[in-house]
């Protein structure tokens, strides 16, 4: 099947261990953003979010930070296990009636046994 | 619940030929967005409709590109006189209304490639 991965930035990390990936975004206007995680031949499957007026939110095993001042992005994931192979792509969305989302590049995250 | 379904996952056509993609957002959702995913890309915004209107088509790539939306649920992306650089993985999503901080929910895409 196809990969996703291909040409993408790559993430090595051991199983069990901690991840961090970051996303650089270009819209100072942008309020809201998600991350979103794609396994090879799937759709985009929603991860978390956090909007503009936040700079850190919690999930199960993830946490997003938000630095405005630098228009940075980034995704933790604690504890990181096989199922979390995939892609992860940060996504942005403007608003102002414009409610189509801007992707990032995306990063291949790889879990090592 | 079910999820955004979209059909068929495969399209295989030859240049010059038309398609019809289709899309069932997820039951109640308002708003639904199309998307196009190159091979190593993130996807890319194409349109989004809110009920039955198009809100915003500004990401369709040409006059070649329309999609309707005509009882405000299923959502028909169209496709005339394919091209190869059309091939690519052709997304849906939906969230349950229109707003910029609404989680969009994506199906699993249509595979399209024009030989």
């Amino acid at each position: 099947g196809e990969s996703v991965g291909l040409h993408l930035p790559t993430l090595s990390v051991q199983e069990g261990d901690n991840s961090i990936i970051n996303c650089a975004y270009s819209n100072s206007a942008s309020d809201y953003f998600i991350w979103y995680k794609q396994e090879s031949g799937k759709g985009p499957q929603f991860i978390i979010d956090i909007r503009s007026n936040m700079d850190k939110r919690q999930g199960q095993r993830v946490t997003v930070l938000l630095n405005k001042t630098v228009k940075h992005l980034s995704l933790q994931i604690a504890a990181t296990q096989p199922g979390d192979s995939a892609v992860y792509f940060c996504a942005e969305n403007s608003g102002g009636g414009a409610d189509g989302l801007t992707f990032g590049k995306g990063t291949h995250l790889i879990i090592q046994p | 619940g079910a999820g955004v379904s979209q059909t068929p996952s495969n399209k295989v056509t030859e240049k010059g030929k038309y398609v019809e993609l289709r899309c069932d957002p997820i039951s109640g959702h308002t708003a639904l967005y199309w998307y196009r995913q190159s091979l190593g890309q993130g996807p890319e915004f194409l349109i989004y409709f809110q009920g039955t209107g198009a809100a915003d088509d500004s990401g369709l790539p040409n006059d070649r590109f329309f999609a309707v939306r005509p009882e405000g649920s299923v959502s028909t992306l169209k496709i005339q006189r394919t091209e190869r650089g059309d091939s690519a993985v052709y997304l849906c999503a939906s969230s349950r209304r229109q707003g910029a901080a609404e989680t969009q929910y994506f199906g699993p895409g249509t595979r399209l490639l024009v030989l």
